[in-house]
């Protein structure tokens, strides 16, 4: 069955840690691989994708991500946090096809204390 | 600004009322979807439209119904609402069904149903 999974629900940090937040994904076939940010109040806006090529993608407000498909893994990945990356995180896999769902994870909400 | 506009932001409903909530995109896209997000389950898909004309259902269609009015908007109707029905609800758009572009989304519904 297809799933995304998301290993931490609620993260909390001090600015300036480092972030790295999980995904793994079960899909078949070709994936790709996405994840968004909901900002308090705001709708899902797109953070960064992974369709090929370099399995190191980098996103927009220095936020990147690692493709590793041995273990089915594209985790989330910032060196240096801010409190205005407070936000709630979802991966979500897609297929390359067009009858290939996007499959969202459950959320990982961070909290960035000043 | 170009994107998914949804009305309304935020409703209350008594059990066993009706409402629709109404989606327009100005991206020109095909594909348009209703998700529903609750806490530690993600977002879930209600019914989508591949193109103008038709719609199908998702994860979650129980208790909706879906028109696709034309090629912009696509709204969502809960018949007799219900409170297992209190959530968020997010209408986004691609390019293609399920395409690997990501998704557009809207700011999203908060509706309470008591």
């Amino acid at each position: 069955a297809q799933s995304v999974s998301q290993h931490n629900h609620h993260v909390i940090l001090s600015e300036a840690a480092s972030l790295e937040l999980g995904c793994n994904y079960s899909y078949g076939g070709t994936v790709n691989l996405f994840w968004y940010v909901q900002y308090p109040g705001q709708h899902l806006q797109l953070l960064l994708k992974y369709f090929s090529g370099d399995p190191l993608v980098k996103g927009i407000k220095g936020f990147e991500a690692e493709f590793i498909k041995s273990k089915f893994s594209f985790n989330l990945r910032k060196p240096s946090v801010q409190w205005s990356d407070t936000a709630e995180y979802f991966c979500a896999a897609g297929g390359s096809s067009n009858t290939g769902k996007l499959i969202f994870g459950q959320g990982t909400t961070l909290q960035v204390k000043p | 600004n170009a994107g998914v506009t949804q009305t309304p932001k935020f409703q209350v409903l008594k059990t066993g009322q009706s409402m629709t909530l109404q989606c327009a995109q100005d991206m020109n896209h095909n594909s348009m979807y209703w998700y529903r997000q609750d806490p530690g389950m993600g977002l879930r898909l209600i019914y989508y439209s591949a193109s103008e004309g038709t719609t199908d259902k998702g994860e979650v269609p129980n208790g909706y119904n879906v028109s696709r009015l034309n090629k912009r908007e696509f709204s969502l109707r809960l018949e007799s609402a219900a409170p297992s029905q209190t959530s968020v609800y997010f209408c986004a758009s691609s390019e293609r069904l399920f395409g690997n572009y990501g998704y557009t989304f809207g700011s999203g519904t908060r509706l309470t149903v008591v």
